[in-house]
């Protein structure tokens, strides 16, 4: 167990629609990393934050958003879906001494 | 070029089997070095985290890291099926925050 939740674990939705994914770090981790991995692909990185302030964007597409909250956890959002978007959703967050980075299990979003 | 190179295999192997993973890199800036295990549909796991050049051993595993090659390679002894799955490398700068991931390498130990 790495120490980073992430919410839900799966998701099946229509095309168009949009979904919240969620992310907590391990406890005193204050960056999290958001990535997107499809079958057989590497991992994409998508965006980061810092103590609630966005640090680095990597390959997101404007229809998804993300922000950190105040206690630290994170929220992914994905609008007008495609079937394209369905992918493994990675959340990592980093230690903040030695920048070791951990990962959540993944939301698997499959859209239809 | 990317920045991160690995071949992405698949690698298959008899019980027991050393195993070499390697990963080559263009940046010469990248201080951490990382490597990661990830089975199917699950997590990458931090298996290994070294800083600058040199080996670091964690029981089976031993991470090697050639800074005037730009070559990083993790070591499994005495390969088991149990570590049947995909190896990312990753590294990243000394400042900043970005890790730059390799593809992963699939790996399959047979009994």
């Amino acid at each position: 167990d790495s120490g980073v939740t992430q919410t839900p674990k799966h998701l099946i939705t229509a095309t168009g629609q949009r979904v919240t994914l969620r992310c907590s770090p391990r406890s005193g981790d204050l960056s999290v990393y958001w990535y997107q991995q499809s079958l057989d692909q590497g991992l994409q990185f998508l965006i980061q934050y810092y103590n609630g302030e966005e640090r680095a964007k990597g390959n997101i597409l404007e229809r998804f958003s993300a922000q950190q909250f105040p206690d630290l956890h994170s929220e992914l959002n994905l609008s007008s879906l495609e079937l394209g978007d369905s992918a493994l959703y990675f959340c990592a967050s980093s230690v903040r001494w030695t920048g070791e980075l951990f990962f959540g299990e993944g939301s698997r979003l499959t859209v239809l | 070029q990317k920045e991160v190179e690995q071949d992405p295999g698949p690698l298959s192997v008899p019980e027991g089997a050393i195993v070499s993973l390697n990963c080559t890199y263009s940046n010469s800036a990248f201080q951490y070095f990382m490597w990661y295990r990830q089975y199917s549909r699950k997590g990458p796991e931090l298996l290994m985290y070294t800083y600058s050049s040199g080996n670091k051993e964690d029981g089976r595993f031993t991470a090697q890291v050639d800074k005037s090659s730009k070559y990083i390679s993790l070591f499994i002894r005495d390969s088991q099926p149990s570590d049947s799955a995909t190896y990312l490398c990753a590294m990243r700068l000394n400042t900043g925050n970005q890790f730059y991931f390799g593809t992963g390498t699939s790996l399959t130990v047979i009994p």
